[in-house]
């Protein structure tokens, strides 16, 4: 069975901290590992990832893939309050369209 | 970006009634589009997989005939929850595919029923 979990379930930071949040997966036909970041409506989109070893960056954030190991992690660094929100990772399979998604790692970012 | 738009944002209703939630892809052509339901403090599961013109497909333990879905064209799909119960509660969001591109996710429905 495809599965994708993440780590760690929760997590509670001071601003200008750095984190790191994982993803291993488990999913036959990958395509694409995707990371979200959801407040309290709809995930918003952060990366796409489909080549291991590539970095993908937008400002404090980065993120890079494994797909030998089979894992990815989203970095954060110089945390803002702004940026506490669950954070979902998802692979989507490449026969099927369809997206696995994680459990999320909820990031809470304090003052 | 491409922009996925879903109404009612809100619905509350009395237990037994039926609700349509529309979701619409406003400024491309979506050939599949997937319903997800997510409950408090958990993940987004899959209930369905929609393509234009075709019945949808459903995840293992989603009533069809409960969860009705139509996609009747390339750009709005429904999703029809059915004599709804307050066990029917939760947050409901659609994303939307093209061709060679990813899903983009809607800002999603939360239902109430009383």
């Amino acid at each position: 069975e495809d599965k994708v979990v993440q780590s760690p379930l929760s997590l509670v930071v001071h601003e200008g901290d750095t984190v790191t949040l994982n993803c291993s997966y488990e999913v036959t036909n990958f395509r694409s590992l995707l990371w979200y970041k959801q407040e309290k409506k709809a995930p918003t989109f952060l990366f796409m990832l489909t080549s291991s070893g590539i970095e993908k960056k937008s400002g404090r954030l980065s993120s890079i893939l494994d797909k030998k190991e089979l894992f990815s992690i989203l970095n954060i660094t110089a945390t803002q309050t702004g940026d506490s929100a669950v954070y979902l990772c998802a692979v989507e399979a490449s026969n099927t369209d369809k997206l696995i998604f994680g459990t999320g790692t909820r990031l809470q970012v304090f003052p | 970006g491409a922009v996925v738009s879903q109404h009612p944002s809100w619905v509350i209703c009395k237990s037994g009634t039926s609700v349509k939630i529309e979701c619409r892809s406003l400024d491309f052509q979506a050939t599949t589009m997937f319903w997800y339901r997510q409950f408090p403090k958990q993940s987004l599961m899959l209930m369905a997989t929609s393509n234009e013109g075709s019945k949808a497909t459903y995840e293992q333990g989603v009533e069809k005939d409960k969860f009705l879905i139509n996609h009747a064209s390339l750009t709005l799909s429904t999703l029809t929850v059915t004599s709804a119960h307050p066990e029917d509660s939760s947050f409901y969001i659609c994303s939307a595919k093209g061709i060679k591109e990813t899903q983009y996710f809607g800002p999603g429905t939360r239902l109430l029923v009383l």
